[in-house]
């Protein structure tokens, strides 16, 4: 069974960082492209980013508003994403969702259960 | 970026009744659309992807059609557990915008 868990977030004020982690398990994870997904509260969906696999070159893509402050990474040895946030602003307060990427549609077919980043002074 | 534009932003409904959900593409995705629910509080959950595969478990009153740049996903008989929210989001084109959503109500 796919299980992926994220942990790492918290409370935070603007111009700080943080790294979110994402333990992955039930599945063959240095195969599958992985995304970040955010939620604001009350808000809809907002695709925050991809990292493709290792034969892929890793290759990452960002959003735009986080673009440059934002990295995500992989660690295939421990089946762990990661999401390192700098230079943190109020509009990154969100719930923080790590997904798997179907090979067809990229569809993120297998989502954690989310971690709450607040940023506020 | 690409613009995903939901239509409606709120339906209201009642069990058993068919409903079709909307969602336009500023410019054309090909079948590059996919379709989550959200509950309350909870991670969302994968119903349709590349326009018309039913996702495996997902029961098979969803469906889902369209392609370029205009797209459904149609419900054929609610659901108490489906007055919840959905989402498109389309992957032709990074960014992978989402739609703004589409409340289902009683």
């Amino acid at each position: 069974e796919v299980h992926l868990v994220e942990s790492g977030g918290g409370f935070v004020k603007p111009g700080g960082s943080l790294r979110l982690s994402c333990a992955t398990s039930g599945f063959t994870f240095n195969n599958v492209w992985m995304n970040w997904v955010r939620q604001a509260p009350g808000k809809g969906l907002e695709w925050v980013g991809r990292i493709e696999s290792k034969t892929n070159g890793e290759t990452t893509n960002y959003a735009a508003p986080v673009k440059g402050r934002f990295t995500i990474s992989r660690d295939d040895s421990k089946t762990t994403l990661y999401l390192q946030m700098n230079s943190l602003i109020t509009e990154d307060t969100a719930v923080y969702y790590c997904t798997t990427m179907k090979n067809v549609a990229a569809a993120a077919d297998y989502w954690g259960q989310g971690t709450l980043v607040t940023v506020s002074s | 970026d690409i613009q995903m534009t939901q239509s409606p932003s709120s339906l209201s409904a009642s069990v058993g009744d068919r409903v079709t959900i909307t969602c336009r593409a500023s410019q054309s995705i090909s079948s590059n659309l996919n379709w989550y629910q959200q509950k309350p509080g909870k991670a969302p959950k994968l119903l349709i992807y590349g326009a018309s595969s039913l996702q495996s478990g997902v029961p098979s009153r969803f469906s889902g059609g369209g392609s370029g740049t205009d797209f459904t996903l149609t419900i054929s008989s609610l659901q108490p557990e489906d007055f919840i929210v959905y989402y498109c989001q389309q992957t032709d084109i990074i960014p992978n915008t989402f739609g703004q959503g589409t409340k289902l109500e009683i």
